[in-house]
């Protein structure tokens, strides 16, 4: 079993939608939950991230953590034509002295005008 | 502020040829180092990180290598490439004990 599990898409949404991307994890013991975007070509940047469960709420984007079901959900209110890019969760799990990110397959996301 | 360089973009390379890729981090000493690689419908798979100079954890067993010569140098190698080894590589960079890593550009390796 993969250790974070997220749907490739592609997905494909009208401006003005709702969107929701979603991933699963296996490790119970996880508890920094992030996505990062990822625009065609570019490296990743962080969006945002939670800490054990619950939202957190950044603009149009809401993070949320579902931790006793290990779900994971990104949603992204009113969506723009400048939200089409490659969405990526990713479960930090820090041992070592060094945080290790272990992403999801990533979401392809197209919004269209 | 911090910036991170990886080079080169773009890189086709044929099979059984070396590879050298850099990435250098400045604006920040003593960082965490990190090389990923993306495949096509995949997510990034680590494949090695360095927490100080010379010292390197490999993730996965593969046809590549790492050094760290320096602070906030970081270069992936290979003697012979392999047709799997195409792909997108990234460097990333973090402190120790923050979440949140920095991705450099990436390059994106087609060996043919």
């Amino acid at each position: 079993q993969k250790e974070v599990e997220q749907d490739p898409g592609p997905l494909s949404v009208p401006e003005g939608a709702i969107v929701s991307l979603n991933c699963t994890y296996s490790n119970s013991a996880f508890q920094y939950f992030m996505w990062y975007r990822q625009y065609s070509r570019k490296g990743p940047e962080l969006l945002m991230y939670t800490y054990s469960s619950g939202n957190k709420e950044d603009g149009r984007f809401t993070a949320q953590v579902d931790k006793s079901s290990k779900y994971i959900s990104l949603f992204i209110r009113d969506s723009q034509p400048s939200d089409s890019a490659t969405y990526l969760c990713a479960i930090d799990s820090f041992s070592g002295g060094y945080n290790k990110l272990i992403f999801g397959a990533g979401t392809r996301l197209a919004v269209h005008p | 502020s911090q910036t991170i360089h990886q080079w080169p973009a773009t890189l086709v390379q044929p099979v059984g040829s070396p590879l050298s890729l850099e990435c250098t981090v400045e604006g920040t000493s003593n960082p965490n180092l990190y090389w990923y690689r993306q495949a096509a419908g995949r997510g990034l798979q680590l494949l090695f990180y360095s927490v100080g100079i010379g010292q390197i954890s490999s993730e996965v067993p593969q046809n590549l290598s790492a050094s760290r010569p320096q602070d906030r140098q970081f270069i992936l190698s290979s003697k012979k490439l392999l047709l799997s080894d195409s792909g997108f590589y990234l460097c990333a960079w973090n402190h120790e004990g923050e979440v949140e890593a920095f991705f450099g550009q990436g390059t994106r390796l087609t060996v043919v």
